[in-house]
């Protein structure tokens, strides 16, 4: 069955740069999420998206914003990269309520 | 706001032992959803199980085996015959306004051989 496409898995990048995110949810699926989980840390919610309009937020920071396309997939940007967003975003899909089913994380490495 | 504790940050059993890991949740709403998910050393996150507050029948699958009661607010996961590859960090989380999962610590179960 398909799941969830992260890309890039692994990305480095300077400190004040840009970084883009993207994910390819699970066809059919309605919702798409993103997560961040930092080192050791539990996984929290950034921001999700209901039929590619804007549903929830959660402590995402200004810098970074998100879409969902005509297609389905969704781009997470993050601007003015600072060490702290060192971390593993994780994309995830689901259908309403149901489970909610992650893609593998991209690891983002701010130096 | 539903969540959820799980007491237990770390569990250490030899491979074959059953385990048990805890999640007691709060919550005042009449209809709510819980989910555990593992997280093995590679770092995805795997869905386990969902369960509703309708549903309080016990689930299993395999090894793993579910314990929902709303009398004492908990949600527990059994592993029986426990494995090395079933050394992982395992997350109750409960789903919140938005559909958000809120995770909460989670238990570390490490499977000696």
């Amino acid at each position: 069955a398909a799941g969830v496409i992260q890309s890039p898995r692994h990305l480095i990048k300077e400190k004040r740069e840009t970084a883009t995110l993207k994910c390819y949810p699970i066809p059919r699926h309605d919702t798409v999420y993103w997560y961040q989980q930092g080192p050791g840390q539990d996984p929290q919610f950034l921001i999700s998206f209901y039929e590619k309009m804007q549903s929830d937020k959660g402590s995402i920071p200004d810098r970074f914003s998100a879409q969902q396309f005509s297609d389905y997939h969704s781009e997470l940007n993050m601007s003015s990269l600072e060490l702290g967003d060192s971390a593993l975003y994780f994309c995830a899909s689901s259908l309403a309520t149901g489970a909610q089913y992650f893609g593998p994380g991209t690891r983002l490495t701010v130096l | 706001a539903q969540k959820v504790t799980q007491a237990q940050t770390e569990i250490s059993v030899v491979e074959k032992e059953d385990v048990t890991l805890d999640c007691v949740y709060e919550t005042r709403d009449t209809t709510y959803y819980l989910f555990w998910y593992k997280q093995p050393p590679s770092g995805e996150l795997v869905f386990l199980i969902r369960r509703n507050s309708f549903d309080e029948q016990n689930e299993i699958s395999g090894r793993y085996s579910w314990n929902f009661q709303k009398s004492t607010s908990s949600f527990n996961f059994t592993i029986t015959a426990s494995q090395v590859v079933d050394s992982a960090v395992y997350f109750c989380a409960p789903l919140n306004a938005g559909n958000m999962l809120t995770f909460g610590g989670g238990t570390r179960l490490m499977v000696k051989p």
